[in-house]
This record gives structure tokens, sequence and C-alpha cells, in this order.
């Protein structure tokens, strides 16, 4: 039984360029939350998704980035137009349709860590 | 806002010995979440323990266990019997109930020493 499966682990972009992270839920997990680390901090969210829904965009930047948790296929995190600022670990997480975070059901993968030369 | 205070940005312990991480929130909510993670060098965040705001009784799991102090906001998480592997960073995190998200404090680098 996979767990919450992040990808790329590493990813190096140069400034302007374009950053794509994917995250694969749990399976029968239906809620997707993305969290941002930066260097010696705790994680901040994001973003929370359901299928096709964006619930909750409040910890997301104006500019540059967007979520989506399609029909069929992984959930993506998208970072255009990349600065050094943006380099961090970007944590996927996901819970079982009906559990909310609270029960304890968040189930975290090993993040992606980006690099922004 | 909601915000969450670990005030030992490091902490080491010996092994077998017992250990406290510290951590404080503020919050104007009377329905809340807090929890501590813990984040190995494979940086997966894994849930080491849980409590609700509403139940007094401190929760408790094998080695580890919280002091609970509500009206203090006060959470602080107790290590007993200190393992190697316990060496992590470990984050307290808050939620507001049916808020869905988990407000995260800096986290403290616990070492364990052999």
């Amino acid at each position: 039984n996979a767990g919450v499966m992040q990808n790329p682990r590493h990813l190096v972009r140069r400034r302007g360029q374009e950053a794509r992270l994917r995250c694969s839920p749990m399976k029968g997990h239906s809620h997707v939350y993305w969290y941002r680390q930066l260097p010696e901090e705790g994680l901040k969210f994001m973003v929370y998704l359901q299928k096709e829904n964006i619930i909750d965009e409040s910890g997301m930047p104006k500019e540059r980035f967007s979520a989506e948790f399609p029909k069929e296929g992984p959930s993506i995190l998208r970072i255009q137009q990349v600065v050094r600022g943006d380099s961090a670990a970007y944590f996927c997480a996901s819970s079982p349709p009906g559990a909310i975070p609270n029960t304890g059901e968040l189930f975290f993968g090993e993040g992606s860590r980006l690099t922004v030369l | 806002a909601q915000t969450v205070t670990q005030s030992q940005p490091e902490m080491s312990v010996q092994e077998a010995e017992t250990v406290t991480l510290s951590c404080t929130y503020d919050t104007s909510e009377s329905d809340y979440y807090l929890f501590w993670y813990k984040q190995p060098p494979s940086r997966q965040m894994i849930l080491v323990i849980r409590q609700e705001a509403y139940k007094q009784q401190n929760a408790t799991e094998n080695r580890f266990s919280v002091n609970f102090q509500k009206a203090a906001k006060s959470f602080s998480l107790k290590i007993s019997d200190s393992q190697l592997g316990d060496a992590a960073m470990y984050f307290c995190a808050f939620e507001i109930q049916g808020a869905q998200k988990l407000v995260f404090g800096q986290g403290t680098r616990l070492t364990i020493n052999p």
C-alpha cells in the first residue's frame, strides 16, 4: 500500500523557468494539501484541493503559483517564472474522504526540493 | 491569526533519558487540535501524537506524552527513554476545528547522544 508519492524528489531550475511538482495521494484518498518549507522553518500551508476543486488557496502566493487536482492523475503544483526565493521543500499530504486533518489522518509525502539557480 | 512558537531551536539528550520539547500557541478559538510531528533526515513528516483541546486528559503514545495546559496555551512533548531513532526535527502544529489546515512552529532539532 504505497504512501503519498511525490516527484521529482529534487528539481533544479534557473530563474524564469517553470517548475512542476507532482503528488499522487494514497490510494483511496481524495483530499490533497500542499505545504512549503523554507530552510530552517516549519511547513506553511499553501492550498487544499479535492478532485477537480480548489477548496482553500489562502496560502498560495497571488502570482506565479497554481495548483490542480484533476479527476484522473496526480495533483500538480506549478510555479511559473521561478525566482530564488521559491527555493524550498514542497510537501504534499493526503487524507481520505470524510476525514479531516485533526483526526490525525493526514499523510505526508517525502517532499520535493526545488532549487532555483 | 494563529501562531505556534517553539522557543528551543535545538535540544540534546543522552540516550535512555527523558527530554521535553516546548511549544506555545496563540488563538482566540476554543475548539482546536494540537499535534507533534517528527521529521527525520528522510524529511517525511510523521505524526507523533495529537491532542483535542476539549480533552483535559493528556495524550500519550508509548514513550511520547504531552503536557497540555490550555489556559497557558502550552503544549509540550515529553520523550521518555530516548532512543537514537528519535533524533529528528520536531514540529508542533495547531489546527482550528474544521479549518483543514495546519499551522506549524519553527521546529526543534533533537539530538540523541549515545
